[in-house]
């Protein structure tokens, strides 16, 4: 069965910085591109972030670029997302989610979902 | 404002067929692959269709995916009361080297 699990996400200050991780269990890990997927209160779904299974391809949407870093460690089928300069708009529900292809940009589609893990950016 | 257009709502009645567009342009939907999910409140969204018109196993054949040029559908037949939710497109945008997604669209079953 494959499981996503989302931990490090809470309340945080503006301009400081979080580290999101996701382990993943039941499929081979390096074999797939995997994303952030958010959702915002009251919000639809965006996407944030990608990375494919080498690591060698990330992509980024425009309103974290600069500021958040995906890697991944194939080694512990663990995916990363560090998020510096946190802005109020970042809070959102955060989806590690699983591509059905293994390069970023082919992007098949998001077959296995996370339950989503909180990040509330609030003084 | 989303580089992908969905219609906010649609409705019908149970046993009704309904469609939602996904209109995009030659950088994303046009050359990319396109994906549909669906969010019931509460919940992880749940894919329906991925690369374009492939149904995952356990998604009913309600469920279809079709693509045609710069703009994709879905469709849902047979509508039921469960199947009230929010339902988002996806794909590639080569331009910006990013995922998008539509804004949504909100079935409510009359």
């Amino acid at each position: 069965e494959v499981q996503l699990v989302e931990s490090g996400g809470g309340l945080v200050q503006p301009g400081r910085s979080l580290r999101l991780s996701c382990s993943a269990s039941g499929f081979t890990f390096d074999n797939y591109a995997m994303h952030w997927v958010r959702k915002a209160p009251g919000k639809g779904l965006e996407w944030v972030s990608g990375i494919g299974w080498s690591s060698y391809s990330t992509g980024y949407a425009d309103a974290v670029k600069g500021r958040f870093t995906i890697s991944r460690d194939n080694a512990k089928n663990s995916l990363y997302l560090q998020m510096n300069s946190l802005r109020v708009e970042d809070t959102a529900l955060y989806y590690c989610v699983k591509d059905t292809l293994n390069v970023v940009g082919a992007m098949g589609g998001f077959d296995y979902w996370g339950q989503g893990i909180l990040v509330t950016v609030s003084s | 404002q989303s580089v992908l257009t969905q219609p906010p709502s649609v409705s019908a009645t149970p046993g009704q067929t309904v469609t939602i567009s996904c209109s995009g342009g030659s950088s994303n939907i046009g050359n990319n692959r396109v994906s549909w999910y669906q969010q019931l409140p509460g919940t992880a969204p749940r894919v329906l269709i991925y690369e374009n018109n492939k149904r995952p196993s356990g998604i009913p054949d309600r469920f279809s995916g079709s693509k045609s040029g710069t703009s994709a559908t879905l469709g849902i037949t047979g509508l039921q009361t469960g199947d009230e939710a929010d339902y988002y497109c996806a794909t590639w945008d080569s331009r910006l080297s990013a995922g998008v997604f539509g804004g949504g669209t909100k079935v409510t079953v009359l």
